[in-house]
């Protein structure tokens, strides 16, 4: 089973619409958890972190977490062409300080 | 604000050479990462410094190294380069080991 899962997409979703993606992990001490975007051919960028069970909204953006599932969200609301890149999930490691990152999953918003 | 900055922004190397990759952290961060990232995958857990000591490695063997200065800077070394270390290496600083991470523009490196 691999540490950090997302769906690797494209997820494609027309201008306007609300983008929703997923993220599981395997280790249930992991206390901290980020969302970064990722232009092609450019560096990871956070863009969320959240740490407590429930929602957390910035703008556009809201995160969700569900530790007794093992699950966190982002959603993007009102999406933009400009949203289109890759979204990495990445899950703080109990031991080390160390981020394990998900493959990421491509959006693609079309307009 | 001076964000994190990296040095080189590209390298080209052949098979056995060494590597120094530079990365200067953000100001007031005393935590340095560093990443692997291979083409259409998330970046991999190479190391962390926290205040010039090491503080959690990945599954890199030992030809990877490492330091942190006491300005916070940081460098990564790279013994007998193989194919497979051709990737863009990412560096990351934070406020500290376990705050959110703020990654460079990173080094893209070529093994020929």
């Amino acid at each position: 089973q691999k540490e950090v899962e997302q769906n690797s997409g494209p997820l494609s979703v027309p201008e306007g619409a609300i983008a929703s993606l997923n993220c599981t992990y395997s280790d249930r001490g992991s206390q901290s958890f980020f969302w970064y975007r990722q232009y092609s051919g450019k560096s990871p960028e956070l863009i969320m972190f959240i740490y407590s069970n429930g929602d957390k909204e910035d703008g556009r953006f809201t995160a969700q977490l569900n530790k007794a599932s093992q699950y966190v969200s982002l959603l993007i609301r009102d999406s933009q062409p400009s949203d289109s890149a890759t979204y990495l999930c990445a899950v703080n490691w109990v031991q080390g300080g160390k981020l394990i990152f998900g493959q990421g999953t491509e959006l693609s918003v079309k307009p | 604000e001076t964000g994190v900055t990296q040095s080189p922004t590209h390298l080209i190397k052949t098979r056995g050479q060494q590597v120094t990759l530079r990365c200067s952290s953000q100001s007031g961060h005393n935590t340095v990462s560093w990443y692997q990232q291979a083409l259409g995958q998330g970046p991999q857990f190479i190391f962390q410094y926290y205040r010039e000591e090491e503080n959690g490695r990945g599954n890199f063997p030992p030809r990877f190294s490492g330091l942190q200065f006491p300005n916070y800077s940081s460098e990564l070394n790279v013994n007998a380069l193989e194919l497979d270390d051709s990737a863009l290496y990412l560096c990351a600083s934070s406020l500290g080991p376990n705050q959110p991470q703020h990654f460079g523009d990173g080094t893209r490196l070529s093994i020929l």
